[in-house]
């Protein structure tokens, strides 16, 4: 069975410092690994994705990701944070051996970027 | 194109009522999901649905059922609302093969009091 776990609850960085969001997964196939964001009364919107490739990835607003087979981790990073930031952020797996496998989520990992 | 939508955006039941939260996505996706957001929790897959006529149990299917008639509907059916299903409901869907990742849509805030 496939599982995800982001073991901070809530992160807590200042404007212009760098900031990770960790995650780790398990799953029995290839890793297909999302991370997503969720401003307060939205959904949730897409950020990047590792399917293949370079284990470094980028996505929206300057944010990347790394994926670490070895430690089966997936950290979201940012080099400069910005208030605008401060979100709920969920890091999420899908296995990537079977079309038809389900995205199983993370509990979220609350971000405040203070000024 | 309007992506995923959802309705109602907000809902308050009485305990035993029942209701019908209806999604619809325009992109053609074979892929639809539901999920419940308990406050300050993650999402819980309730139902999903790889093509129009099959759907299949997520991790938290009691007191739901699902249908799909079309590509396009994915409706989620509360019969005997309870307080436990009190959550923001969220609708996704995504598409084949190269298309990973999912599409949200904006949720349905429900109450059962």
């Amino acid at each position: 069975a496939q599982s995800v776990a982001q073991p901070e609850d809530q992160v807590n960085v200042a404007e212009g410092n760098p900031l990770t969001v960790k995650c780790t997964y398990s799953v029995s196939g290839n890793p297909y690994l999302f991370w997503y964001v969720q401003y307060p009364n939205r959904g949730l919107q897409f950020l990047l994705k590792y399917i293949t490739g370079d284990n470094l990835v980028k996505g929206s607003y300057g944010f990347e990701a790394e994926f670490n087979k070895s430690q089966t981790s997936f950290h979201l990073k940012k080099p400069s944070a910005l208030v605008s930031d401060s979100a709920l952020y969920f890091c999420a797996v899908r296995d990537g051996g079977s079309s038809a496998s389900k995205i199983i989520f993370g509990s979220g990992t609350r971000l405040s970027i203070r000024p | 194109n309007a992506g995923v939508t959802q309705t109602p955006k907000f809902r308050i039941l009485k305990i035993g009522q029942s209701m019908t939260l209806q999604c619809t996505q325009d992109m053609n996706h074979n892929y639809m999901y539901w999920y419940r957001q308990d406050p300050g929790m993650g999402l819980k897959l309730i139902y999903y649905s790889v093509g129009a006529g099959i759907t299949d149990k997520g991790e938290v299917p009691n007191g739901y059922n699902v249908s799909r008639s079309t590509t396009e509907d994915f409706p989620l059916r509360l019969e005997l609302a309870a307080p436990s299903q009190t959550s923001v409901y969220f609708c996704a869907s995504r598409g084949l093969a190269g298309d990973h990742e999912q599409y949200f849509g904006p949720g349905t805030r429900l109450t059962v009091t």
